[in-house]
């Protein structure tokens, strides 16, 4: 069966410090992936996603990244975060379109980003 | 462009009363629907999907959602409702080939 592993599950990081967040997922090849945050109070707002390795397509422009170095690797980063990165950030997986054009995301646990 | 409206933030209800949640979409694609649901700090969990055939969806958990396609509608529903059901809703419809579009969420609270 597919998992899907975020970390860490919490983190609490200074404004203009550096961040990385990895999440992988197992049991399945050449998924999407994709990174949601999740504001205080709001619903869920895509910052990337991934078709695949080295594939990244940025969905608003921030103060984010995103990489992909393997197939089921994905990570998101920061040079200097701000206090408005804070949030709750999810990875998701799916089956890609060739093999399922309707399947549903599949998310991970999440990680609570506090910027103090 | 794709998009859904939670018509309400939060629900509150009692112990083992019927409950629905309201979404409509926005839709000028195939229209693939889904709800989630997500726990107290953890992700989202599939609740049900509608993808094509019957209009109603059953998912786990004892929920149902009917989907109406004249009134681009796709609401929840649990006719008995438990403590254990209280959590935040998401709806979302299929945003192009590759993503998914989320509404803002509807936090259920169930009261004993």
């Amino acid at each position: 069966s597919q998992t899907i592993h975020q970390w860490p599950a919490t983190l609490v990081q200074p404004v203009g410090s550096p961040l990385s967040l990895e999440c992988t997922v197992e049991g399945t090849s050449n998924p999407n992936l994709y990174w949601y945050r999740q504001a205080a109070g709001r619903g869920l707002q895509l910052l990337f996603y991934s078709v695949g390795i080295g594939q990244i397509s940025s969905e608003v422009p921030q103060n984010l990244s995103a990489s992909r170095p393997q197939d089921r690797q994905f990570i998101l980063s920061s040079k200097k975060l701000l206090l408005s990165d804070s949030g709750f950030y999810l990875c998701a997986w799916r089956k890609t379109p060739t093999w399922g054009a309707n399947s549903p995301l599949h998310f991970g646990n999440g990680t609570r980003l506090t910027v103090t | 462009a794709q998009s859904v409206t939670q018509l309400d933030s939060q629900v509150p209800v009692f112990e083992e009363a019927p409950v629905e949640l309201r979404c409509n979409y926005s839709s000028s694609v195939s229209v693939y629907l889904f709800w989630y649901v997500q726990y107290p700090n953890q992700g989202l969990q599939l609740l049900l999907k509608y993808l094509s055939g019957s209009t109603l969806v059953k998912g786990i958990n004892g929920f149902e959602a009917e989907f109406n396609k004249s009134q681009t509608s796709f609401h929840l529903r649990k006719p008995s409702v438990h403590i254990s059901d209280t959590a935040e809703y998401f709806c979302a419809v299929r945003g192009g080939a590759q993503k998914l579009v989320f509404g803002q969420g509807t936090r259920l609270t169930i009261n004993p």
